[in-house]
């Protein structure tokens, strides 16, 4: 159980181009998906938590109209990266979590990002 | 503020055991999870202790001290696929999980 579908799992794509990055939980309802990216070497870094049927909660330094996050359903969200630039390029993992709040987030397998 | 304090890096040798320690400070806490992260691939869940003492599955085993802010990730008959970074992540009063480098075990013949 607590599978988690990430979608792509890899793009490239010319600066500019706008990407989406799609998650779903298949076997679960969840209220709460959080949307992370990771660079070589460091530490996973949250971007944002997104709410079923609210706005995302971004975190400090993550430019909202930049990356902009969906989650019109329980076991949807989507992450787009608006006009991507080559800093962009990093790998972009979603998680969600089932309804109780102590649950454990599942992870996606991640979109490895690359803008030229 | 909350950080947490893991070894950046473990050196074992196959089939031996090796024990991964954590330390944390957190605004409230409701939890603590143990997450694997082989290089390249996103993180996978291993363990959740909400109470202290030992939480044993498998080859692997969790610990917690609440009062000490302090658990550890215990590996028996280490493999070489056990070779990835090992992720402690305590869960604040808001239930966000909190993330740090995590400790990067490599296994040895």
């Amino acid at each position: 159980g607590a599978v988690v579908s990430q979608h792509p799992s890899w793009v490239i794509c010319k600066s500019g181009t706008s990407v989406k990055i799609e998650c779903r939980s298949l076997d679960f309802q969840a209220t709460t998906m959080f949307w992370y990216r990771q660079f070589p070497k460091q530490s996973l870094m949250l971007m944002a938590t997104s709410n079923e049927g609210s706005k995302a909660t971004y975190e400090q330094g993550v430019e909202k109209d930049k990356f902009l996050i969906n989650h019109a359903s329980l076991t949807l969200s989507t992450l787009t990266v608006t006009s991507a630039h080559p800093e962009d390029s990093s790998f972009y993992i979603c998680s969600a979590r089932d309804l109780t709040g102590n649950q454990p987030q599942h992870f996606g397998d991640g979109t490895r990002l690359s803008i030229l | 503020g909350q950080n947490i304090d893991q070894p950046t890096e473990m050196t074992a040798t196959e089939g031996a055991i090796v024990q991964i320690n954590c330390t944390y400070q957190t605004s409230g806490f409701n939890g603590l999870f143990w997450y694997q992260q082989h290089a390249g691939e996103a993180p996978t869940f291993l363990s959740y202790n909400v109470l202290d003492g030992l939480e044993e599955k498998g080859r692997f085993s969790s610990f917690l001290s609440r009062s000490k802010g302090y658990s550890y990730l215990l590996l028996k008959e280490l493999q070489m696929k056990d070779s990835a970074s090992y992720l402690c992540a305590p869960m604040d009063s808001n239930y966000q999980l909190i993330w740090g480098a995590g400790t990067k075990l490599i296994i040895k013949p």
